[in-house]
């Protein structure tokens, strides 16, 4: 059973690009949670999604910032006009139902670096 | 913010226990202690939780205090891999999906 897929594992934009980053849950999560890391932080929550339905996005910037996880297929994170204020770590999780008594598992995170 | 309180590093020779300390004097009765690591450039892992009583697996034991406001992350016999930044985080069951992080300790094994 494979773990939370990300990818790309690395993706560099130049300011002004889009971004888009992929989270494939592990099989039999129904549950996406994408968080940012910037560097000696600890994780920032961004958003949480089920599928097609996003449920929490709180954490999300209002603007640029966009989060789906489609009926078929990975969760997306897109970034629009990237600036240089969001090269950072994303990392996406996933549980088999909202968390309650489980752990959410990690994936290795995509690290974006915007120039 | 975050509802705990760790150190910011710490230091531990090879083949000796570590322990790992993170207050939580605000804890509410529905609230578990969870612990995570994340090795450096990695997804963070999961390691252990708990509720009031003391825990135990594979990978390391978690003592929570009487009073639930401390617990200590154990790594009985640390290897250089155990080498990482450990996260105390707390959260109730029914709500807070979000795991607030706060900066973590960063664990040093040194051979």
């Amino acid at each position: 059973n494979a773990g939370v897929m990300q990818n790309p594992r690395h993706l560099v934009r130049r300011r002004g690009q889009e971004a888009r980053l992929r989270c494939s849950p592990m099989k039999g999560h129904s549950h996406v949670y994408w968080y940012r890391q910037l560097p000696e932080e600890g994780l920032k929550f961004m958003v949480y999604l089920q599928k097609e339905n996003i449920i929490d996005e709180s954490g999300m910037p209002k603007e640029r910032f966009s989060a789906e996880f489609p009926k078929e297929g990975p969760s997306i994170l897109r970034i629009q006009q990237v600036v240089r204020g969001d090269s950072a770590a994303y990392f996406c999780a996933s549980s088999p139902q909202g968390l309650g008594n489980t752990e959410a598992f990690f994936g290795q995170g995509t690290r974006l670096t915007v120039v | 913010d975050a509802k705990t309180t760790q150190p910011p590093s710490m230091d531990c020779a090879e083949g000796r226990a570590a322990n790992l300390p993170c207050n939580h004097s605000t804890i509410s009765g529905n609230e578990y202690v969870y612990w995570y690591r994340q090795i450096h450039s990695q997804g963070p892992q999961y390691i252990i939780h708990g509720l009031k009583n003391n825990e135990t697996n594979e990978m390391a034991s978690l003592i929570i205090t009487e009073d639930r406001k401390s617990s200590t992350l154990i790594l009985p016999h640390a290897t250089l891999r155990d080498t990482a930044v450990y996260y105390c985080i707390v959260r109730a069951l029914d709500s807070n999906y979000q795991l607030i992080w706060g900066a973590g300790t960063k664990l040093i094994i040194k051979p």
